[in-house]
């Protein structure tokens, strides 16, 4: 079993709807991260959490520590959204454990 | 503020052959993580090097070799390449470690033939 588990693993939608990607992980972690991967390779990075809630623009990313498990909410979806989104989980040691992705299409 | 840059962009080696990729981090960043993502697949956290010693390695043999100059910037070597080796390379500055957040490159696709 991964220990930063993602769901789905693809998603399709239409243009205007809202969109949940999961994220569960099962070792201890100082900060989670959720990142968006276009097909060119390059990776940005859209949140770190720690706890709570963070907003930025249509996207929501939430954390329940206590249930190990992290949400990243995109509202109005739009095209330019489709990418690929991955949740990344940092613990004791400075390297990032990644899951392997969800692939968002948005189409208009 | 530059971000982090990645050189070369693509590549093809042949099997046997040895390759340097290089990754300038980004302003005020003194710790660089390199990654390996094989297609379709998250990445695997390679090594990392802050203030010019490795401080971590994940589970990849010792022809997995880097280095980190006084500027911060890093160069990851592989040595005796192998058709596994193929994946796009990725390389993430921070300051000093998780606390502050990564900035990622775009990555160096290697392809071994």
């Amino acid at each position: 079993k991964n220990e930063v588990e993602q769901s789905p693993q693809n998603l399709t939608a239409q243009e205007g709807e809202f969109i949940t990607i999961n994220c569960s992980y099962s070792v201890g972690i100082s900060a989670l991260h959720w990142l968006q991967q276009h097909p060119g390779g390059g990776i940005v990075s859209l949140f770190m959490l720690s706890s709570g809630k963070k907003k930025h623009g249509r996207l929501i990313a939430t954390i329940n520590i206590q249930e190990k498990h992290s949400s990243l909410h995109i509202t109005a979806s739009h095209p330019r959204d489709s990418a690929v989104y991955i949740c990344a989980v940092s613990g004791g040691t400075d390297k990032l454990i990644f899951g392997t992705g969800t692939r968002l299409q948005v189409f208009p | 503020e530059t971000g982090v840059t990645q050189s070369p962009t693509h590549l093809i080696k042949t099997r046997g052959q040895q390759v340097t990729l290089r990754c300038s981090s980004q302003s005020g960043h003194n710790t660089v993580s390199w990654y390996q993502q094989a297609l379709g697949q998250g990445p695997q956290f390679i090594f990392q090097y802050y203030r010019e010693e490795e401080n971590g390695r994940g589970n990849f043999p010792p022809r997995f070799s880097g280095l980190q100059f006084p500027n911060y910037s890093s160069e990851l070597n592989v040595n005796a390449l192998e058709l596994d080796d193929s994946a796009l390379y990725l390389c993430a500055s921070s300051f000093s470690g998780v606390a502050y957040g990564y900035t990622f490159g775009s990555g160096t696709r290697l392809t071994v033939v």
